[in-house]
């Protein structure tokens, strides 16, 4: 059975902090990963997909690979009390039919 | 560009009996998805459908069963339900071999 791990939480930051939130993987071979953020009562929204490691940044936003490790990370800058939500880590198949999710952390940033 | 939707967004069904989920895909989308989202848990993969055909199962049993339409929307359908069944469902569009999907706003069953 693939697994896709993460912290339940709450992790909470003050506003204006940096959040890390991190993933682990079981499939050594999975090529794909994303970071989808929900909140209370919606459907998830992509946030971020990242396939190569290393760091890929867009905005506030960062996602960081270690395939050799088998861990994503999202770290969000200049965190906001917008940013409170339930963040899910995705793995992608290598058939790209399917994605696995972790059981999301649940963000909370304090004003 | 209309977003993913689905219909309904409520339903109350009694154990035993059976239900039809409708998704309508992202204009341009071709493939659609279907995912079981327990309270507090991360949504799980119902499987997956491209070109009217089943292009990959989770792990559910075949009470859950689906259909895609020439126009690329989907029904999901849940035979004989089960307490367990309760949860939100989600569809989620994409065109083949794009990054990422997009989510509809989801289906809240409860079966009581």
């Amino acid at each position: 059975q693939k697994e896709v791990e993460q912290n339940s939480g709450p992790l909470s930051v003050p506003e204006g902090a940096i959040a890390s939130l991190n993933c682990t993987y079981s499939d050594r071979g999975s090529q794909s990963f994303f970071w989808y953020r929900q909140y209370s009562g919606k459907s998830p929204e992509l946030i971020m997909f990242i396939y190569s490691n290393g760091d890929k940044e867009d905005g506030r936003f960062t996602a960081q690979l270690n395939k050799a490790s088998q861990y994503v990370s999202l770290l969000i800058r200049d965190s906001q009390p917008s940013d409170s939500a339930t963040y899910l880590c995705a793995v992608g198949n290598n058939a790209g039919n399917m994605l696995t999710f972790g059981g999301g952390t649940r963000l909370m940033v304090k004003p | 560009e209309t977003g993913v939707t689905q219909s309904p967004t409520h339903l109350i069904k009694t154990r035993g009996q059976q239900v039809t989920l409708r998704c309508s895909s992202q204009s341009g989308h071709n493939t659609v998805s279907w995912y079981q989202q327990a309270l507090g848990q991360g949504p799980q993969f119902i499987f997956q459908y491209y070109r009217e055909e089943e292009n990959g199962r989770g792990n559910f049993p075949p009470r859950f069963s689906g259909l895609q339409f020439p126009n690329y929307s989907s029904e999901l359908n849940v035979n004989a339900l089960e307490l367990d069944d309760s949860a939100l469902y989600l569809c989620a569009s994409s065109f083949k071999g794009a990054d990422g999907y997009t989510f509809g706003s989801g289906t809240r069953l409860t079966v009581v």
